[in-house]
């Protein structure tokens, strides 16, 4: 069993759509929670971090975390074509900044 | 605010060959950690430094090194070369180094490929 497993997609959504990406994790040491998005060519991007059992939102982004299904996603409200990227989740065990990555799920928004 | 540096961007290097990455992390930032991409592999760790120490380290053979300046600046090491270290080598720098597991902050990373 991997640490952090996301589906590979490519996920399809039309512009204006909910997009929800899921990640399950292994470890119940696991303490804090990323959501990377990261472009062909590019480095990975940080867009949400969540601590905390529930929901966070900045903008059109909220992320849900529930340690006890050891469960995070993210959701992407009003999706639009450039939102379409690779994105990673990411989890670290309590005093550590090594982040352990799930492989990505695709995102594609279509107009 | 300057982001992350990374230099060289790229690199061609052939097997045996040993090869220096540099980073630069964000004004302030005390704690790097840097991680490999590969397609086959994804994301993987390999080391986390603050205050010029090495606080974890991945799961990579010793040919892979690194270490931290007091300027928090930080490089990384690889020697006798193989293919498979081709490789984006991406280097992370964090804003506060308190119980750890704070939000990292990616360069533009170090295109490696060995020939």
């Amino acid at each position: 069993q991997k640490e952090v497993e996301q589906n590979s997609g490519p996920l399809s959504v039309p512009e204006g759509a909910i997009a929800s990406l899921n990640c399950t994790y292994s470890d119940r040491g696991s303490q804090s929670f990323f959501w990377y998005r990261q472009y062909s060519g590019k480095s990975p991007e940080l867009i949400m971090f969540i601590y905390s059992n529930g929901d966070k939102e900045d903008g059109r982004f909220t992320a849900q975390l529930n340690k006890a299904s050891q469960y995070v996603s993210l959701l992407i409200r009003d999706s639009q074509p450039s939102d379409s990227a690779t994105y990673l989740c990411a989890v670290a065990r309590y005093n550590t900044d090594k982040l352990i990555f799930g492989t990505g799920t695709r995102l594609q928004v279509f107009p | 605010k300057a982001g992350v540096t990374q230099t060289p961007r790229y690199l061609i290097k052939t097997r045996g060959q040993q090869v220096t990455l540099s980073c630069s992390p964000i004004s302030g930032h005390r704690s790097v950690s840097w991680y490999q991409q590969t397609p086959g592999q994804g994301l993987q760790f390999l080391f986390e430094y603050f205050s010029e120490t090495q606080r974890n380290k991945g799961n990579f053979p010793g040919r892979f090194s690194g270490r931290q300046f007091s300027n928090s600046r930080s490089e990384m090491n690889v020697s006798t070369l193989e293919l498979g270290d081709s490789a984006l080598y991406l280097c992370a720098s964090t804003p506060v180094m308190l119980a750890g597991g704070n939000e990292q902050f990616f360069g533009p990373g170090t295109r490696l490929t060995v020939l």
